[in-house]
């Protein structure tokens, strides 16, 4: 149980465009997502918090109106990185929080977004 | 600001052997803990949680709980190669991660 999936699993574009990434959770109704991002040799960065039928809300330092997330439903969140420059080549990661067997919030991760911009 | 730091590393240990990753956090209220594991290039597994005093074990792998030391600890008894990825320490239900410790198991 607690599967999260991510499309696509990596992507290369040319600087000035547009990607999406999907975040879906498999097999159970999230209460949250959140999106990160890894650069290499570091550890994960929050960049936003979404729920559904909700803004999300962006962490210090993150430009909403380049990443823009969209929380469709309880099974699916959306990471659009807008007009896209080199310097946002990076790992794009969400996570999925339940609350397993009454205990505290819990994350389980995506398989990652390998985002390359030319 | 709310901190969480590992022991850095990286940390090599010897196949077989109980490798032994530290972390505290800065947070008294903290009520969750979460040890991740992630292999290069992969995103984080989720390994352990524990939530109360003491020690949680699961398989090979045990998460020790200090709550009024603010430490967290993981063990990874008879390690072997495959155990090999750098390990995140998280706190909190809206994570707050450690920087991660680099572990290495040398056949």
């Amino acid at each position: 149980g607690a599967v999260v999936s991510q499309h696509p699993s990596r992507v290369i574009c040319k600087s000035g465009t547009s990607v999406k990434i999907e975040c879906r959770s498999l097999d159970f109704q999230a209460t949250t997502m959140f999106w990160y991002r890894q650069f290499p040799k570091q550890s994960l960065m929050l960049m936003a918090t979404s729920n559904e039928g909700s803004k999300a809300t962006y962490e210090q330092g993150v430009e909403k109106d380049k990443f823009l997330i969209n929380h469709a439903s309880l099974t699916l969140s959306t990471l659009t990185v807008t007009s896209a420059h080199p310097e946002d080549s990076s790992f794009y990661i969400c996570s999925a929080s339940i609350f397993p067997g009454g205990h505290q919030e819990t994350q389980y991760f995506g398989p990652g977004t390998r985002l390359l911009v030319l | 600001q709310k901190e969480v730091e590992q022991n850095s590393g990286p940390l090599s240990v010897p196949e077989g052997a109980i490798a032994s990753l530290n972390c505290t956090y800065s947070d008294r209220g903290s009520q969750s803990f979460f040890w991740y594991r992630q292999y290069s290039g992969k995103s984080p597994e989720l390994i352990m949680s524990i939530y109360s005093n003491g020690d949680k074990e699961d398989g090979r792998f045990t998460a020790q709980l200090n709550k009024a030391s603010q430490y967290v600890s993981l063990l990874i008894r008879d390690s072997q190669p495959s155990d090999s990825a750098t390990y995140l320490c998280a706190v909190g239900g809206k994570l707050i991660f450690g920087q991660g410790t680099e572990l290495s198991v040398k056949p």
